[in-house]
C-alpha cells in the first residue's frame, strides 16, 4: 500500500526558502498514472493547492504562488519535492503531499500525514 | 480560475438524517473533474467521490456525489456519528486546481 511522508524543517525564517521533500513508500513514483502533488492549509482555514509535478518532469503552480514555488522529483529517491522561496507568515501552515491517480481522474487518493511549517524569526 | 462556492457554511444535523452539501463553481466545467473531500480534526482529507458521482474505493454507499455544470451535490443519506467532519469539494480538470472553503457538518 502506498504512503507519503512529508518531511522538512518546521521553522523558517522570513524572508527565506521553505523545502519540503515527500517520500513515497509502497508504490512507483515514475508511474505515469500520477501525478504528485502539494497542498495546504492554514490553521483553522481551507486547502490550498499549491502545485503538482508528473511523471516527464512537467509542472502546474497556483497561480498566486507560481512566481516562489517550485516542485521537482528525484525518482531514484521516490521523492518529489517542494521550496517555495521569499515566505511570510502568512506561508505558515500544514503542508501535505499527494497522489492525483488517474484511476480516479487524478484526484487525491493518497495523502500524507502533513507537516506543521511554520515562518517566525 | 475556477472559483468554488461551498453552502451552507456549516449544517447542523443529528445522526440518521439526511445531509445535502452543495458546491457551486464560477464557470461550467465537466463533471469529471469535480471531488469531494473529509476532513477531520487533526487528519488529512479522505477522498469520497471523483469525477461528480464515482465513490472512491472503500467509501460507503451512504455518500452519494451528483451535479453538473457548475452546480455540484454531496449527499450523505443517513448521517453516522463519523460523518460529522469538513467537507471540501475541489475541481482539478484546469491546470490550476481549485477548492471550496469547505463545510462543517455538526452535531445537532
Amino acid at each position: 500500500q502506498v504512503q507519503l511522508q512529508e518531511s522538512g524543517p518546521g521553522l523558517v525564517k522570513p524572508s527565506q526558502t521553505l523545502s519540503l521533500t515527500c517520500t513515497v513508500s509502497g508504490g512507483s513514483i515514475s508511474s505515469g498514472r500520477y501525478y504528485w502533488i502539494w497542498i495546504r492549509q492554514p490553521a483553522g482555514k481551507g486547502l490550498e493547492w499549491i502545485g503538482r509535478i508528473y511523471t516527464s518532469g512537467s509542472t502546474n503552480y497556483n497561480p498566486s504562488l507560481k512566481s516562489r514555488v517550485t516542485i521537482s522529483m528525484d525518482t531514484s529517491k521516490t521523492q518529489f519535492s517542494l521550496r517555495l522561496s521569499s515566505v511570510t507568515a502568512a506561508d505558515t501552515a500544514v503542508y501535505y503531499c499527494a497522489r492525483g491517480n488517474s484511476d480516479y481522474n487524478y484526484a487525491m487518493d493518497v495523502w500524507g500525514q502533513g507537516t506543521t511549517v511554520t515562518v517566525s524569526s | 480560475e475556477i472559483l468554488l462556492t461551498q453552502s451552507p457554511g456549516t449544517l447542523s444535523l443529528s445522526p440518521g438524517e439526511r445531509a445535502t452539501l452543495s458546491c457551486r463553481a464560477s464557470q461550467i466545467f465537466s463533471s469529471s473533474y469535480l471531488a469531494w473531500y473529509q476532513q477531520k480534526p487533526g487528519q488529512a482529507p479522505r477522498l469520497l467521490t471523483y469525477a461528480a458521482s464515482s465513490r472512491a474505493t472503500g467509501i460507503p454507499d451512504r455518500f452519494s456525489g451528483s451535479g453538473s455544470g457548475t452546480d455540484f451535490t454531496l449527499t450523505i443519506s443517513r448521517l453516522e456519528p463519523e460523518d460529522f467532519a469538513v467537507y471540501y469539494c475541489q475541481q482539478y480538470g484546469s491546470s490550476s486546481y481549485t477548492f471550496g472553503q469547505g463545510t462543517k457538518l455538526e452535531i445537532k
